[in-house]
């Protein structure tokens, strides 16, 4: 089936401990990219990837980090959380960055910050 | 500027009637496509339908029509026969043909669409 998987999909953890949220998709997909839900605002993009080892900023980069290693991972680091960045995360996945491809999403993760 | 605007915070629909979810967005790109997401309570994104730019006919998937007005650069998405599933967040969102080096997609804020029985 194809997918893209997040985990964990739920996490608690304070302020400054470095956490990673991983991502993968099976659909040899070019581009991944990590948005953050937040009441209100919609999806604002974190980064994005365009194919391994090429990633770039998207709209509210601010303390997050990625790394694109092999096509079908891409986690995201929070390397010092702060209780702003308590959101709900989704990686998604299209198969190239063109504007009529279709992204699909993971299920989300549920990020609480203390 | 906002790229996608969505007006309706949130719309209420009796059951078996049509509803209607307003969409508007701006790009100076020839090149886009506009994508329409349900997320119901449990979370998930939920593709629901497409139009490009140079699509002539509007998008329909089953219950879904999409009312493309280029010209006024409306997407607005149509369900017909509301059921109660459909009650949820609905989004539409934008990818652009990078003509500015863009490959950001952007989203709007997001309709709640509540189905009364």
């Amino acid at each position: 089936e194809a997918q893209v998987t997040q985990n964990p999909r739920y996490l608690i953890t304070v302020t400054g401990k470095k956490l990673t949220v991983t991502c993968s998709q099976n659909m040899n997909h070019e581009y991944m990219s990590w948005y953050r839900q937040d009441p209100g605002l919609g999806l604002r993009q974190i980064y994005y990837s365009m194919n391994v080892e090429v990633t770039d900023k998207g709209d509210v980069p601010e303390g997050y980090k990625v790394s694109r290693k092999e096509k079908r991972n891409f986690p995201l680091i929070l390397e010092s959380p702060s209780p702003n960045q308590t959101s709900l995360y989704f990686c998604a996945s299209s198969e190239t960055g063109r504007w009529d491809n279709e992204q699909f999403f993971g299920p989300g993760t549920r990020l609480t910050v203390l | 500027a906002q790229k996608i605007t969505q007006t309706q915070p949130g719309m209420f629909v009796q059951e078996k009637e049509a509803v209607t979810l307003d969409c508007t967005y701006d790009t100076s790109d020839q090149s886009y496509g506009l994508f329409w997401y349900k997320q119901p309570s449990s979370g998930e994104m939920i593709f629901l339908i497409y139009q490009g730019s140079y699509d002539e006919q509007n998008a329909t998937e089953g219950r879904y029509s999409l009312n493309f007005q280029k010209a006024r650069k409306s997407a607005n998405l149509v369900i017909s026969a509301s059921q109660l599933g459909d009650s949820a967040m609905y989004f539409c969102a934008m990818r652009e043909g990078q003509v500015g080096g863009s490959y950001i997609p952007t989203f709007g804020r997001g309709t709640s669409l509540i189905v009364h029985p």
